[in-house]
C-alpha cells in the first residue's frame, strides 16, 4: 500500500540558507500536517492543511511557510535557518476525521 | 489548548505486561490515538479510541474514559522489540479547524531480560 512520502530523507545546510521539504500524502488523503522532531522531544505541531487550505497553525516560525498544492502535495519552505532548526521534520496524513495519521518517514535537517 | 501528561520512563521483563497511562485536558476532544516510535523513525500508529472502553489489538489494548480525561496502552507478552517511545495524541476540534493531533511528550519504555 502507497505511504506517505518525503523528500529529501536528510539535508543539510548552513545557516542563514534555506531549505524546502516536500510531502506527498497517501493517495485521496485530504489532510497534511507537518511536526517537527528535536532529539529526544515529542513531535511538535507546526501547520496543517485540509483541502488545500491552511487549517491550523502551532508553533510554526514566521520564518517557515508551508503550502498545500492541487494534487495535495505539501512543500515546508524554512528560510533564514539557524542551528536550533536542526531537527526531524515529519509530514503525517489523514483522510477525513476519526481516522488515524500516517505518518512518512521524516526528512533530517542538519543546520551546521 | 490541551495539556498532555504521559510518565517520561518505564521500565519492564520480557513476557511480563505494562500499562502507560496518559492524561489530557482539551476543551474539543475528539479521539486519542496511542502511536510507538523507534529513535530516529516515524511514528506508527497502534490504536485509536473515541468512546470509553476498551480496544484490544492484538497484545496491544488501549483504554479511555473521557470523563476523567485519561487513556492508558496496554501491552502484553513484553518482547525486546517493544523497547521504544509510546506517544499519546489527542485530536482537537476546540480550534474550530479541521482535525489536529497534539503529542504528548511520549513515554520511553525500555524491555529488559
Amino acid at each position: 500500500a502507497a505511504g506517505v512520502i518525503q523528500s529529501p530523507r536528510h539535508l543539510i545546510k548552513e545557516k542563514r540558507e534555506t531549505a524546502t521539504l516536500k510531502c506527498y500524502p497517501i493517495p485521496r488523503h485530504d489532510t497534511v500536517y507537518w511536526y517537527q522532531q528535536g532529539p529526544g522531544q515529542d513531535p511538535q505541531f507546526l501547520i496543517s492543511f485540509y483541502e488545500k487550505m491552511q487549517s491550523d497553525k502551532g508553533s510554526i516560525p514566521d520564518r517557515f511557510s508551508a503550502q498545500q498544492f492541487s494534487d495535495y502535495h505539501s512543500e515546508l519552505n524554512m528560510s533564514s535557518l539557524e542551528l536550533g532548526d536542526s531537527a526531524l521534520y515529519f509530514c503525517a496524513s489523514t483522510q477525513g476525521e476519526g481516522t488515524e495519521a500516517f505518518f512518512g518517514q521524516g526528512t533530517r535537517l542538519t543546520v551546521v | 489548548g490541551q495539556n498532555i501528561d504521559q510518565p517520561t520512563e518505564m521500565t519492564a521483563t520480557e513476557g511480563a505486561i505494562v500499562q502507560i497511562n496518559c492524561t489530557y485536558q482539551t476543551s474539543g476532544f475528539n479521539g486519542l490515538f496511542w502511536y510507538q516510535q523507534h529513535a530516529g523513525e516515524a511514528p506508527t500508529f497502534l490504536s485509536y479510541n473515541v468512546l470509553d472502553g476498551l480496544e484490544e489489538k492484538g497484545r496491544f489494548s488501549s483504554f479511555l474514559s473521557r470523563s476523567k480525561g485519561y487513556s492508558y496502552l496496554l501491552l502484553k507478552e513484553l518482547q525486546m522489540k517493544d523497547s521504544a517511545s509510546y506517544l499519546c495524541a489527542v485530536r482537537d476540534l476546540s480550534t474550530g479547524t479541521a482535525s489536529k493531533l497534539t503529542f504528548g511528550t511520549g513515554t520511553r519504555l525500555q524491555v529488559t531480560l
